[in-house]
């Protein structure tokens, strides 16, 4: 059965606290992976899209890996305005896109 | 400042009733998608567009559920009888392309079933 699970389900960080994010997937037919964030009230917004394994994309504090079993989203000295859920998604085959449950972060100065 | 607009925001309303959601997407973006986001399943996709042909509407349940795009600025998403189980958060998001593209999300229509 195809799966998308993140983890951790929460996590807190101080100010510039590195840390990664995991989202691991098993599905048949993978064409592409998402990330977006979320904020409280508000639509995801897109963050990344990777669509083979080995490959990497950056922007600002966050950087996204992709493997062939998962991804990380790796955060970079976050800062408070970071603080948001993040989601992954992952697109199959004939056109199926699995989203997993978000891992809430929060920074604090 | 392009962005999806969604209506209404906000809807209460009791079991049984007809809800009707709206969504204007982005313009000249081809692509439309409605998911729905709940705390138990987070979020879903329903159904998508693209070039205001339904291209999977595989996530919606048939029976009560149905979505149109009547013109290319126009989405909609009907529930026909409404039934507690529906409350959630329903976003439509628009991209130009299909999957690969940006997705850019409304802000939600929060629907309350009572």
């Amino acid at each position: 059965e195809d799966q998308v699970t993140q983890s951790p389900e929460a996590l807190r960080l101080q100010e510039g606290e590195s840390s990664s994010l995991n989202c691991s997937y098993t599905v048949s037919g993978l064409r592409g992976l998402f990330w977006y964030r979320q904020d409280p009230g508000k639509g995801p917004e897109f963050l990344f899209t990777l669509y083979s394994a080995g490959e990497e994309k950056e922007k600002e504090r966050l950087k996204a890996t992709l493997t062939k079993k998962e991804s990380f989203l790796h955060i970079t000295a976050p800062k408070p305005e970071d603080s948001a859920t993040y989601l992954c998604a992952v697109h199959r085959g004939t056109d199926k896109l699995i989203f997993g449950t978000g891992t809430r972060l929060q920074v604090f100065p | 400042d392009a962005r999806v607009t969604q209506t209404p925001r906000d809807k209460v309303t009791e079991m049984g009733q007809e809800v009707t959601m709206r969504c204007q997407p982005i313009l000249g973006h081809n692509t439309v998608f409605w998911y729905r986001q709940t705390m138990m399943q987070g979020l879903e996709l329903l159904a998508y567009f693209r070039n205001r042909a339904p291209l999977d509407d595989s996530g919606m349940p048939k029976d009560r559920f149905s979505a149109e795009m009547p013109d290319a600025t126009l989405a909609t998403l009907k529930i026909q009888p409404s039934e507690p189980r529906d409350s959630a958060v329903y976003f439509c998001a628009s991209a130009d392309g299909g999957f690969y593209n940006e997705q850019f999300f409304g802000p939600g229509t929060r629907l309350t079933v009572l």
